[in-house]
Parts: structure tokens; sequence; C-alpha cells
């Protein structure tokens, strides 16, 4: 499984537009990119997963560029309801289920 | 169903008594997994099924732990003589591979506290 690093924390007010970078240095041609959100006492909430260039869902929007070293997880318009903990994780099919999902990027989204 | 469900979604136990945890997935997702989460720590693998049998049971952390899966649907965690450092989330995911990206959905847990 590829490493990933994002950062920490971010915060952020309502209604703006939120991006988090993934860096998968490590990433092999046969990986997806995955991206998971966690509310305190829930299970994580898939969100969206993608290959290579743009993927967009009714929810959020995924930035792959072409080297594919990096991703960027891209939710518009953000809202209260949004703060929760981001996980990015980068595996192919036959291993991506051991999800290391590692401390995750916390995002506090402010009135 | 629609998602992945989960049983007892909260069980307290006393230390040395065995428990069982249930997951239902989702209609006709052929693989299955178990989870760890400690209060404020990431995901522990634990193990994983594909149909009824078990490729990979790598993440058991003792042999106090066990799971099993029938009808290639509902499967049990048992976790017998229950320790205080057992307490966690314990969660289920499913999946369909679909020769595509294997997205892993999961259910809410089951919340144990061994005391």
């Amino acid at each position: 499984l590829a490493k990933t690093t994002q950062p920490i924390s971010m915060d952020s007010y309502e209604g703006q537009e939120v991006n988090i970078t993934c860096s998968h240095n490590n990433i092999a041609t046969n990986d997806y990119i995955t991206w998971y959100q966690q509310f305190p006492s829930q299970g994580p909430r898939f969100i969206i997963q993608g290959y290579k260039t743009k993927v967009t869902n009714e929810v959020a929007s995924l930035f792959i560029p072409a080297d594919r070293k990096s991703s960027t997880l891209s939710l518009p318009r953000v809202s209260l309801s949004d703060t929760a903990v981001y996980y990015c994780l980068v595996g192919d099919m036959d291993s991506s289920y051991k999800l290391i999902f590692g401390s995750g990027t916390r995002l506090l989204v402010r009135p | 169903g629609a998602g992945v469900s989960q049983s007892p979604s909260n069980k307290v136990t006393e230390k040395g008594k065995d428990v069982e945890l249930r997951c239902d997935p989702i209609s006709g997702h052929t693989a299955l997994y178990w989870y760890r989460q400690s209060l404020g720590q990431g995901l522990e693998f634990l193990i994983y099924f594909q149909g009824n049998s078990a490729p990979d049971k790598s993440g058991l952390p003792s042999d106090r732990f066990s799971a099993e899966r029938t009808g290639g649907s509902v499967s049990t965690l048992t976790i017998q003589r229950t320790q205080q450092e057992d307490s966690a989330v314990y969660l289920c995911a499913s999946s369909s591979y679909r020769g595509s990206g294997n997205t892993i959905y999961f259910g809410e847990g089951s919340w144990l506290t061994v005391v």
C-alpha cells in the first residue's frame, strides 16, 4: 500500500470551497485513490474514488494530476455538517481493504 | 439491505465473558471485512472474507478472536474471554468486486466496552 501524507487539520467557513491535498509519491500503476469521511462515533463513509484526471459526484470532486503522485479532494460550499475527519487511501483492488487510514485531516467548518 | 448492518450497536460486558458481534453486509456483496477502531485511533484491519472463506486473517490480534461467515452473507465476530483492551468500536464493511477500484462500505459499528 502506498504511504499517504495529508495535513493534520484545516479550518474553513460555511459556504467556502475546501481543498484537501493528499501526497502519495509511491502510488503504483494499479492503485486507486479513495477518500472517506468519518464523523465521531460513526463508521467511515465513502466519498469518492478515482484513478486519474477528475472525478465528480454529488458531494465532491477529486482532482488527480497526470503523475498521480498527489490528489485533491474538493468540497464545494461546505457547511457545518462537513466538520469531520477525511482520509485519503491509495491501494489496488486486491490490497486496498487493509485500509491503513492514518490520522487523516480534521476539517473544522466555522459559522 | 440498503447498507451494512451491525448488531448490537452497543455492548457492555464483564471482563472474561465472551461476546458475539454480528454483521449483515450489503446484499450481493461477496467481500466482507472486520476492523477495529480504538478511541481516537485509526482503523485496524482484523479479517477479510471472500464468500465464506477467509483468505486473510492476519489482523486478528490473538486466538481469542475468531470470525465466521455463512451463506456468503452474515458474519459473526467472536471475542472469547474479553479483556479491557478489547474495548473499541468494531466496524464491519463489505464490497463487490466490479473490475474497478474496490469501494468498501462501512456499517455504523458495534461499540464494545469491557468493564
